[in-house]
């Protein structure tokens, strides 16, 4: 069975930084590209960040772009979310995601809370 | 890239059948069949209905069918039932750089 474990949500500062986790079981983790998505209060799902199943190609929303990092330790099924110089608004519950070979997401975590507030 | 426009929400009775759009450019659902619905219940993870703009993954219910055409994408769910009640989205590949969602439309069933 396809498990994905988020943790690291905390109440940060504005300017702040964090770094997320997702543990990975049930599934060839080196074989896929992984996702971060976030939903903010009251709004809608986001999506966030991507990065290639050898970590060897990334990209971002514009809306995190310089600000956030994903990366991912293959040999401990582990995807990472770097977040840099945090703002309220990206105060969000922040769930990975697992993509299939035909760009849909057929596994998700139960998220993380991010909450920047000072 | 924008967000994909759904509808903030519809209703329908029991029984009936309500249709959701969503609507891209053709960076997007104009360009790519991969379109993606999604239900998203409170306090769940988002759970996938449709794949590939109308496929449906093993275990889930016929009463959800989808299709695509030009720039819009169209979730229908019929036979109505109070447990379809939640929040629906639609997600759209729009190159290999990124994906996009829609803004999400809320199903009241009367």
């Amino acid at each position: 069975e396809v498990q994905l474990v988020e943790s690291g949500g905390v109440v940060v500062q504005p300017g702040g930084s964090l770094r997320l986790s997702c543990a990975a079981s049930g599934f060839a983790f080196d074989d896929y590209t992984m996702h971060w998505v976030r939903q903010a209060p009251g709004k809608g799902l986001e999506w966030v960040s991507l990065i290639t199943w050898d970590g060897g190609t990334s990209f971002y929303a514009d809306s995190v772009k310089g600000r956030f990092t994903i990366s991912r330790d293959n040999s401990n099924f582990s995807l990472y979310l770097q977040m840099n110089n945090l703002r309220t608004e990206d105060t969000a519950l922040y769930y990975c995601a697992k993509e299939t070979y035909y760009n849909y997401f057929d596994s998700w975590g139960q998220g993380t809370l991010v909450t920047v507030s000072s | 890239q924008s967000a994909l426009t759904q509808p903030a929400s519809v209703s329908g009775s029991p029984g009936q059948s309500i249709t959701i759009s969503c609507t891209g450019t053709s960076s997007d659902i104009g360009s790519y069949n991969f379109v993606s619905w999604y239900q998203r219940l409170p306090g769940k993870a988002p759970k996938l209905l449709i794949y590939e703009a109308t496929k449906r993954p093993s275990g889930v219910s016929n009463r959800f069918s989808a299709s695509r055409s030009g720039n819009t994408a169209s979730l229908t769910i019929s036979g109505l039932q109070a447990d379809d009640e939640s929040y629906y989205y639609c997600c759209a590949y729009a190159g290999p750089s990124t994906r996009v969602f829609g803004g999400g439309t809320k199903l009241t069933v009367l």
